[in-house]
């Protein structure tokens, strides 16, 4: 199996202009995880999604993020409009199960965005 | 919420040398697991843990659920281990696979 993979790698943008990051799960997981590292905040978990409907997404920041999953192969982040303070290295990451307590997580190689 | 402590937050080896990192959780957990953040900003899945002993390699991994604490152990270090250790722990009762991670522990090897 090719892995959680995601696109774009690196994102470079001007403030106020709208992102999207792309995540494909490890086929067969049936839960995606969208997590966000900075040096400030570490590694937080943003939403989550079983089977393609959003479960948790106590962690999305505010109003300008947000999250879809259409398809069981396929997830977006978007981010509009873009902030500076929206600089971080954005991860997906998936499981198999049904998204219980007790599944490992496997993670994507993440998008580094750079909001200028 | 739960909290999570690692230590030690940086540690410098020789190449060769053996290590133990710990984590410190503050609740009781469905679910522990060990990364592995190479330099490149890969996160490695090494163990999935929430009680028990595994071993992988020159890797091998304990968590004490009474005592609330895992500990990774690192033998015969090498360049290539070098990089961020992430423990992430679920809570036990949380009704969501919610990992929450510690601040990681920043290891360096030297050759």
């Amino acid at each position: 199996d090719a892995g959680v993979i995601q696109s774009p790698r690196h994102e470079v943008t001007e403030m106020g202009q709208e992102v999207t990051l792309r995540c494909k799960p490890i086929s067969g997981h049936n839960s995606l995880f969208w997590y966000r590292q900075t040096m400030m905040r570490g590694l937080e978990l943003l939403i989550y999604f079983n089977n393609n409907v959003p479960i948790d997404d106590s962690g999305m920041p505010e109003d300008r993020f947000s999250a879809k999953m259409p398809n069981a192969s396929f997830s977006t982040l978007k981010i509009q409009p873009s902030e500076p303070r929206d600089s971080a290295v954005y991860f997906c990451a998936s499981s198999s199960g049904a998204g219980i307590t007790t599944d490992t997580q496997y993670f994507g190689p993440g998008t580094r965005l750079t909001v200028l | 919420g739960i909290q999570v402590e690692q230590s030690p937050p940086d540690l410098i080896l020789q190449e060769g040398a053996n290590s133990t990192l710990r984590c410190n959780f503050s609740d009781s957990v469905n679910n522990l697991q060990w990364f592995h953040q190479n330099p490149w900003g890969q996160l490695i899945n090494l163990f999935y843990i929430p009680s028990g002993t595994k071993q992988n390699g020159r890797l091998s991994a304990t968590t004490v659920a009474t005592e609330r604490y895992s500990l990774l152990y690192i033998s015969s270090s090498q360049t290539t281990d070098s990089g961020v250790y992430f423990c992430a722990v679920n809570p036990y009762g949380g009704a969501t696979n919610k990992l929450i991670f510690g601040t990681g522990t920043l290891l360096a090897v030297q050759p």
